[in-house]
Parts: structure tokens; sequence; C-alpha cells
């Protein structure tokens, strides 16, 4: 265990279920994000909350709906999902106060997603 | 350089020799360079977080270096064993953001 747990470890879901994907840490940090990594490409930004308030948003479709009620806690809402959503999703937490990329990351081990 | 990138893509290297890879990142607006080790089935775990220019850090058999200037650093692992074998992810925040831009990792396989 890292500090950051992730569940589920592994969701199938089809194309018009609705589902969720919890993170939560107890380490005190203040910044907690939320990471994809497909097949053959590197880890992609989704999501960035800073003491509970969202800070960035990568573009991300609206098919993925991130919450965030405390700084703990960390929800990733899917629905209508395609088939290329399949991936890894990673959350991941860090004691930022610089606003600079100056904290370590704490990784949680993932979600492994198939839309069928 | 406008993202992050790494190489080798992968690297087969046998039990007990030395071996390193390359991360480069945009030289402008720098703030800190990132290394993670990604097990396989596990987390990426955290290595180093490097800010100043000509840094050196050593974690047991693994060390990196950071040119802040030219937008590179190196990581270097002596005396490769087997449980070193990993993807090896470099990272740095983009200008103006707080998270961080990952490369697409350096892949070593130690074999014994």
């Amino acid at each position: 265990e890292t500090g950051v747990t992730q569940t589920p470890r592994h969701l199938v879901m089809g194309m018009t279920n609705k589902k969720s994907l919890k993170c939560e840490q107890h380490l005190g940090h203040n910044a907690m994000y939320w990471y994809k990594q497909s097949a053959k490409k590197p880890l992609e930004l989704m999501f960035v909350y800073n003491f509970k308030e969202q800070t960035e948003n990568n573009s991300v479709p609206s098919r993925f709906s991130p919450e965030c009620p405390n700084s703990s806690h960390l929800f990733l809402h899917l629905h209508t999902l395609q088939p290329e959503d399949s991936a890894l999703y990673l959350c991941a937490s860090s004691q930022e106060l610089s606003g600079q990329g100056t904290y370590g990351y704490t990784f949680g081990s993932g979600t492994r997603l198939t839309v069928v | 350089i406008l993202n992050v990138e790494q190489s080798p893509q992968s690297l087969h290297v046998q039990e007990g020799d030395s071996t390193n890879f390359t991360c480069s990142f945009p030289s402008s607006n720098f703030y800190a360079l990132h290394w993670y080790r990604w097990e396989t089935a596990k987390s990426p775990e955290a290595l180093f977080v490097m800010t100043l220019n000509g840094d050196e850090k050593k974690k047991g058999r693994i060390s990196a270096t950071l040119n802040t200037k030219e937008g590179y650093s190196y990581l270097y692992i002596k005396g490769s064993q087997p449980e070193d074998s990993a993807t090896y992810l470099c990272a740095s925040p983009k200008t103006g953001r707080r998270a961080l831009t990952f490369g697409s990792g350096t892949r070593l396989q130690v074999q014994p």
C-alpha cells in the first residue's frame, strides 16, 4: 500500500452503464490528480484538484466527470463511455504548496477499465 | 523540446551491467524534474525530484543528474539487478501548470 487507495482494481462496463472510480488518501496532501494511461501512450493528465477545488481540466470529454468532496477523496464518474476509453486510470496525490510541481507524487495502484 | 521525451524506449542488460537513460524537457521556465520507477502491477514510485541546475541525487545504486540550461537529465543504475527491471518515467510541469507532464518511459529488463 502506498497511502493512496483506488477502487475497484478492475472494472468492465458496457457503453450505456454508469460507474464511478474512487481514490482515497490519508497522507494530508492537498492536491489530487487523475491520469489516464492508454496502451503505448504516456501518462496523460485528466484533472487536477487543489484543496478540493478543480484547478485543471485537460480538455477531457464530459463523459468523464470528476468529484472531490474533500481533500482526501476523489471520484471519477463515468457514463456512456466508448471502447477507446479502455485504459488504466491512475490517481495521485501530492503536497503541492508552491504551485510549481516541486513535490513528488504518491500514486495509487490504478483501475484497469475495459469498456465493452 | 516542447514535451518531455525519454530515450531509449527499452533496454535489455545483463545482471551486473551499469546503464543509463536520458530525459529531455523544455528548458525555458523550468521548475522541477521528477523520476519515477514503475514496476509491473504496482504503483509508480517516486525516485527523485530535482530543481537545481547541476543537481545530483543518489538512492542506493541509482543516481540522477540535472542540466536545466540544456534541458536534460540522466538516470544511472550501477550494477543492475533483476529487481531493477521496471519502467522508468521522468516528468516535469509544463509552463504555467501545476501538474506533471510525463515522458513515455524507458522500460528496463535486467537478465539474470
